[in-house]
């Protein structure tokens, strides 16, 4: 099946620093990625839709200049979350939509990325 | 994309079947609905999805009401694996460019828990 990758799947920073996380998609293309947040005992919440070639879609009230989203090829889309601050830690999950997959076909997702920012 | 109202948490026997509901009643005719649970910590795990027809997979089996405003999944045989928060998500599917851009919302799902 789809596999989608996330690296790190944990990581701890200081607070000012910033943070990459990388979503690969191992054994198919994602021309379509989409970047999920959720805090503890919370659902996840979209953040941004990462096209590749083009600039991310961010939801409302997510800053584009704290969370960076780069797709730059058919497999991988990382965030980066700059400056980070203790109000940032949380677990960021991402998703994959395959190039040739069927338009109802199901997303796959990350394993999730833990960020503690201290 | 439709909203989805499913119960807090619900208990299961092991062995037993755990049926999860899910109310949409304000789905629209070009929304399909989608199961996925998250065991703690991990990412989301597809389970199912279906437009109007019951349809059954490896894992589970959905059934869809007639007039397309609830469904239930139903896990035949609950392990103690399958304890998680399931979410029933209806989700729009536009396509641009022969691209579909159909984003998940997720609501805040059901925590079923499977008891020995």
């Amino acid at each position: 099946g789809a596999v989608v990758s996330q690296h790190p799947s944990r990581v701890i920073c200081k607070s000012g620093t910033s943070v990459k996380i990388e979503c690969r998609s191992l054994d198919f293309q994602a021309t379509t990625m989409f970047w999920y947040r959720q805090f503890p005992k919370q659902s996840l919440m979209l953040m941004a839709t990462s096209n590749e070639g083009s600039k991310a879609t961010y939801e409302q009230g997510v800053e584009k200049d704290k969370f960076l989203i780069n797709h730059a090829s058919l497999t991988l889309s990382t965030l980066t979350v700059t400056s980070a601050h203790p109000e940032d830690s949380s677990f960021y999950i991402c998703s994959a939509r395959e190039v040739e997959a069927r338009y109802n076909s199901p997303l796959h997702f990350g394993n999730g990325t833990r960020l503690t920012v201290t | 994309d439709a909203k989805t109202t499913q119960p807090t948490s619900m208990d299961c026997a092991e062995g037993r079947a755990a049926n999860l509901p899910c109310n949409h009643s304000t789905i629209s005719g070009n929304e399909y609905v989608y199961w996925y649970r998250q065991i703690h910590s991990q990412g989301p795990q597809y389970i199912i999805h279906g437009l109007k027809n019951n349809e059954t997979n490896e894992m589970a089996s959905l059934i869809i009401t007639e007039d397309r405003k609830s469904s239930t999944l139903i896990l035949p045989h609950a392990t103690l694996r399958d304890t998680a928060v399931y979410y029933c998500i209806v989700r729009v599917l536009t396509n641009a460019g022969g691209t579909s851009y159909g984003k998940l919302t997720f609501g805040q799902g059901t925590i079923l828990t499977v008891h020995p």
